[in-house]
């Protein structure tokens, strides 16, 4: 398996254009994870799936922020309209359990880089 | 709520033993902890899991207190390449049972010559 697989790696736009982030998860991993990474906050936890439907999406910092899963196979993390506090490392992470708990093992994606100007 | 508590930042010299300890007061029963490696320009990977007692694999043990309220990570005759961030990671559980897992703010392991 290529693992966890996400794009662009890196992206650079102006304030006020639309990003979108693209993840395919490992086959057969039933929770998908979106979280967030920068120097000041660490890694924040921003939206999670479980076959497919969002469970928990109390971490999405504001309405500008929205993230889907269509299928088993794809999701994507939507900034519209961006802005340069979004700048940060998103990082699509999967895990195979069919249960939440801590023995959930994640795989990440190498991330993408967005810089907002 | 479990939350984890870690030191920010650790020094070592290659060839030393390295132990990271985390606190996690209100883990759930039924939860593991499970710890993470993070390079510079990547994601974080797995490194170990554990319930409780002591736990080996061929890059780390894991020690867990009967209690479970912390747990350490021990890495033995750190090289170089160890430097890197390290994350205790256990489920952050909410009022409407739906839990998250949630990173702490993670060790800064240094390793010098």
């Amino acid at each position: 398996d290529a693992g966890v697989i996400q794009s662009p790696r890196h992206e650079v736009t102006e304030m006020g254009q639309e990003v979108t982030l693209r993840c395919k998860p490992i086959s057969g991993h039933d929770y998908l994870f979106w979280y967030r990474q920068t120097m000041m906050r660490g890694l924040e936890l921003l939206i999670y799936f479980n076959n497919n439907v969002p469970i928990d999406d109390s971490g999405m910092p504001e309405d500008r922020f929205s993230a889907k899963m269509p299928n088993a196979s794809f999701s994507t993390l939507k900034i519209q309209p961006s802005e340069p506090r979004d700048s940060a490392v998103y990082f699509c992470a999967t895990s195979e359990r069919d249960q939440l708990s801590g023995a959930n093992v994640l795989t990440f994606g190498a991330g993408s880089r967005l810089t907002v100007l | 709520l479990a939350k984890t508590t870690q030191p920010i930042s650790m020094d070592s010299y290659e060839g030393q033993e390295v132990n990271i300890t985390c606190s996690h007061n209100n883990i759930a029963t039924n939860d593991y902890i499970t710890w993470y490696q993070q390079f510079p320009s990547q994601g974080p990977r797995f490194i170990i899991q554990g319930y409780k007692t002591k736990v080996t694999n061929e890059v780390a043990s894991l020690f867990i207190p009967a209690d479970r309220k912390s747990s350490t990570l021990s890495l033995p005759r750190v090289s170089l390449s160890d430097t890197a961030v390290y994350y205790c990671l256990v489920v952050l559980w909410g009022s409407s049972n739906t839990g998250k897992l949630i990173f702490g703010q993670g060790t800064t392991l240094q390793v010098k010559p």
